[in-house]
């Protein structure tokens, strides 16, 4: 599995934007870039994902370099609410089917203060 | 939004007993996952399950674990002589599809505490 490389912990102040950025230089042309966060005591969230553009929701934006090998994760105005943990997982095909799992790493610790 | 559910949120066990963990996937999807939690660890795939089988699971899920779908709509995670190292959280999660490009949807989880 392609492996992705993020910052342990990232401290941010409210209503400011966020860039949490994420390595991935072994990524392989079929690989999408996921970003799921953790909050206290809850489990895993999708936040978003992409393959070669960058890409907008309700949540975040995924600004994907044009080689692949890094992405940020953009909140465009942290909340107390953002402070989480989050992951970037690359998702790929092995042997040209899809196992369907995540790979979770540590992760970036977001702290948000007010 | 529709959402994963899990029961209990939190289950106290005396080890070598058997524990079931349940949980409801979305309606729709056909995809169902459970990964485990270790206090302060990282989340980590347990298996993955479609069309009444286990479609890949990871070296934790021995044969103590086993999954089932009983109905149309719950998916359970029983451990059949559990061991203090089966403390954790249990997510349960799904998917509409296998496909890398689609996301899975969590639930918040069962905290299993063997005494």
């Amino acid at each position: 599995d392609a492996k992705t490389t993020q910052p342990n912990s990232m401290e941010s102040n409210e209503e400011e934007p966020v860039h949490l950025p994420c390595n991935h230089s072994t990524i392989s042309g079929t690989d999408y870039i996921h970003w799921y966060r953790q909050l206290p005591s809850q489990g895993p969230e999708y936040v978003i994902h992409g393959l070669t553009s960058n890409v907008n929701n309700r949540m975040a934006s995924l600004a994907i370099a044009e080689d692949r090998k890094s992405s940020t994760l953009i909140l465009h105005r942290a909340t107390l609410r953002d402070a989480a943990v989050y992951y970037c997982i690359l998702r790929d095909v092995e042997g040209g089917s899809n196992t369907g799992k995540l790979i979770f790493g540590q992760g970036t610790t977001l702290q948000v203060k007010p | 939004e529709p959402e994963v559910t899990q029961t209990p949120s939190h289950q106290v066990t005396q080890m070598g007993q058997e524990v079931i963990l349940r949980c409801v996937p979305i309606s729709n999807h056909l995809y169902f996952y459970w990964y485990r939690q270790i206090l302060g660890q990282k989340v980590e795939f347990l298996v993955s399950f479609y069309n009444n089988e286990i479609s890949e699971k990871s070296e934790i899920f021995d044969d103590q674990f086993s999954v089932e779908r009983p109905d149309g709509s719950n998916f359970t995670l029983k451990i059949r002589s559990t061991k203090l190292e089966d403390s954790a959280m249990y997510f349960c999660a799904s998917s509409e599809r296998f496909h890398n490009n689609q996301p899975q949807h969590f639930g918040d989880g069962t905290r299993l505490s063997i005494l």
